[in-house]
């Protein structure tokens, strides 16, 4: 199953509502994750089940999205959210990811 | 606090073997909960799966690397290693260990991630 994001980049200020797509190329029902990776870290689960919020990420992220479409939202744009993201699904082997968002300053 | 630590050559010659193991700490590699896996990722590019495995014994390998890959567990150290044969330049990457949870339901998730390690393949 192949994933495509879009877009592969984007500059935003503080404060900017932020839209991240993630497009499977055959339908996962919910079976997807979001990952926040920062330069020279791994990656930081954000959120699974296509909208679950993992425990202790801030509210500002949520996820939507079922079948071959989904979304990550940041409300307010953090200084600390300057960073790459990935969507990946996990509804069957071999498990793949995203090709990744940046997200940098405007 | 379940912790993952990666540990290993720094550098691989190239057509030798690849050869690192993950310490879990904080959490039993034996728990019939969890699957642990490895995913790599070349210098400014993306994240890919190698492959996953539960302490039982199943092993799920990415079709792209089977031919070269192996995962194995040692329960009595709470380790499980990354094996890759035959490495290239196209090899050189940092490598995460990490743990899945819930595989088989929506739910399934990399929780728990390893700080990495960046293996480069050079004579």
């Amino acid at each position: 199953i192949q994933l495509t994001q879009s877009p592969s980049s984007l500059s935003a200020s503080v404060g900017d509502r932020v839209t991240i797509t993630c497009r499977a190329s055959q339908g996962i029902s919910s079976y997807l994750a979001w990952y926040q990776q920062k330069p020279g870290k791994a990656p930081k689960l954000l959120i699974y089940a296509a909208s679950t919020l993992q425990s202790g990420v801030p509210s500002r992220f949520s996820g939507s999205g079922s079948g071959t479409d989904f979304t990550l939202t940041i409300s307010s744009l953090q200084p600390e959210d300057f960073a790459t993201y990935y969507c990946q699904q996990l509804n069957s082997y071999p498990l793949t990811f995203g090709p990744g968002t940046k997200v940098d300053i405007k | 606090q379940l912790q993952l630590q990666e540990s290993g050559p720094g550098l691989v010659k190239p057509s030798e073997t690849l050869s690192l193991t993950c310490t879990v700490s904080g959490g039993s590699i034996s728990s019939s909960t969890y699957y642990w896996g490895w995913i790599r990722q070349p210098p400014g590019k993306g994240l890919e799966w190698i492959g996953t495995f539960y302490y039982s014994g199943s092993t799920y390998y990415n079709p792209s690397l089977k031919s070269r890959v192996t995962i194995s567990v040692d329960t009595s150290k709470n380790q499980f290693s990354l094996k890759l044969s035959s490495v290239t330049a196209a090899d050189t990457a940092v490598y995460y260990c990490a743990r899945l949870i819930n595989w088989g339901y929506s739910t399934s998730r990399f929780d728990y991630w390893g700080q990495g390690t960046l293996v480069t393949v050079s004579s």
